[in-house]
């Protein structure tokens, strides 16, 4: 039930190409689904994030697609960019407890 | 310049002998965190505060302690180190739960 499932682990994705990320979740008590994004060294960033009355955010080539009755939401990466080439997280949000469950991480690598 | 720092960066130590983590932050955050990282499992909480007054566990807890006795440090220690804590390290801070984390730049531990 606090479980938060990423798929795929890993992802390679030519340039130019869409990459994505999906991620699955059972409890509908989560209220706020946040993507991380990290670099190799560093700690994770927030990348962009949205809530369950939203059916899709957009910020620049990220879009965060959210269907609430699969209970699903994924990451999508227009126009993908080598510098872009990092791990990505999602998360969900559990007001009862105060805890942000984390989804396990896809390494996404960008080809030239 | 706002940030989370954390001390040391790495540390390689011996099963049982006393350790702290040390975390700080200068952006006047209510919440703090404590999460590991391993490979394919993601971030996973160890232990958080909502305020100074308030701290709780997270997902993995055991083997850790914490305190918050100022608002801009929040340690992690741990009492008697043991090989399965050997693990990359995030301390991360909010204005409020469910708010944007941010990230320290991580403690990578070696427990031998």
């Amino acid at each position: 039930q606090q479980q938060v499932k990423q798929s795929p682990q890993s992802l390679i994705v030519q340039k130019g190409g869409i990459s994505i990320i999906n991620c699955a979740y059972e409890n509908t008590a989560f209220d706020y689904f946040p993507w991380y994004q990290q670099f190799p060294g560093k700690g994770p960033a927030l990348l962009i994030a949205i809530r369950p009355d939203v059916s899709e955010k957009k910020e620049g080539r990220f879009t965060i697609s959210f269907n609430k009755s699969a209970k699903q939401f994924s990451l999508h990466i227009m126009d993908s960019q080598p510098g872009d080439s990092a791990t990505y997280f999602c998360a969900a949000y559990l007001d009862s407890n105060y805890q942000l469950i984390w989804g396990a991480g896809t390494k996404l690598i960008i080809k030239p | 310049e706002a940030q989370v720092t954390q001390n040391p960066r790495y540390l390689i130590t011996v099963t049982g002998k006393k350790l702290t983590v040390t975390c700080s932050q200068n952006m006047n955050h209510e919440y703090m965190s404590w999460y590991r990282q391993d490979p394919g499992l993601g971030l996973r909480q160890i232990y958080y505060s909502m305020n100074v007054e308030v701290t709780d566990k997270g997902d993995v807890p055991e083997g850790y302690k914490v305190s918050r006795k100022e608002k801009r440090n929040f340690p992690l220690i741990l009492e008697s180190p043991s090989p399965n804590q050997t693990s990359l390290y995030f301390c991360a801070s909010s204005l409020a739960a469910q708010e944007t984390q941010y990230f320290g730049p991580g403690t990578r531990l070696l427990v031998l």
